[in-house]
């Protein structure tokens, strides 16, 4: 079974704070995924990655970056937190074969809040 | 654009009857589908998938989905339900081929089940 492991289930930080979350999956895929969760929003999708130190922007990236230094490691950073940052943080990862995607798999989430 | 939209955020039915959860899609490309299931708490579970073949298919803890070309729809079933399917279920839709499988998500739509 595919686990996406993101490293802490409940965070709590300050206004302007440089905040760092991580996420590591253990197989092997080339494709991950940070989202945010929003009630009556669904998720929204920040940055996603295909391939080591490669980066996307999805529909929401301001006020983040990623870094994806090794395969089954993408980090979210939130250079400066603000208060409207304050949500539930998904990763995903899946795998591409032969140019066909295959679902993605997710961890339990961040719920991330900045006071 | 592209779009998925959930029209019932929030649905309750009695536990033993028969559920539908609706979902319509707006894609450019021939759709690739899924449905998710998220528990409190939890990250987000892969029910069921469709890109081609017949058009009824089945998941896991007795879901089927049915794809309808020419509605844009492809909405959830289940015949009986249990009193553990309560969660939030979320439709999706991405590309089959390439693009590393980014996936655009509906806002969801949240189950209760009464006793």
């Amino acid at each position: 079974d595919v686990k996406v492991t993101q490293s802490s289930r409940y965070l709590v930080k300050r206004t302007g704070e440089k905040v760092f979350l991580e996420c590591v999956q253990d197989m092997d895929h080339e494709n991950m995924f940070w989202y945010r969760q929003d009630p009556g929003l669904g998720l929204r999708l920040i940055y996603f990655s295909y391939d080591v130190k490669m980066k996307e922007k999805g529909d929401i990236p301001e006020g983040y970056s990623v870094s994806r230094e090794k395969k089954e490691r993408f980090s979210l950073i939130l250079e400066s937190a603000s208060t409207n940052q304050t949500s539930m943080y998904l990763c995903a990862s899946s795998l591409t074969d032969r140019g066909r995607n295959q679902p993605q798999h997710f961890g339990d989430g961040t719920r991330l809040s900045i006071l | 654009a592209q779009s998925v939209t959930q029209p019932d955020i929030h649905i309750t039915v009695s536990e033993g009857a028969s559920l539908e959860l609706r979902c319509n899609y707006s894609y450019g490309a021939t759709p690739y589908l899924f449905w998710y299931v998220q528990s409190p708490g939890q990250g987000l579970q892969l029910l069921l998938k469709y890109f081609s073949g017949d058009t009824l298919v089945q998941g896991i803890k007795g879901f089927e989905a049915e794809f309808k070309r020419s509605q844009s729809s492809f909405n959830l079933r289940k015949p009986s339900v249990h009193w553990s399917d309560a969660a939030e279920y979320f439709c999706a839709v991405g590309p089959y081929y390439n693009q590393g499988g980014k996936l655009i998500f509906g806002q969801g739509t949240e189950l209760s089940v009464k006793p």
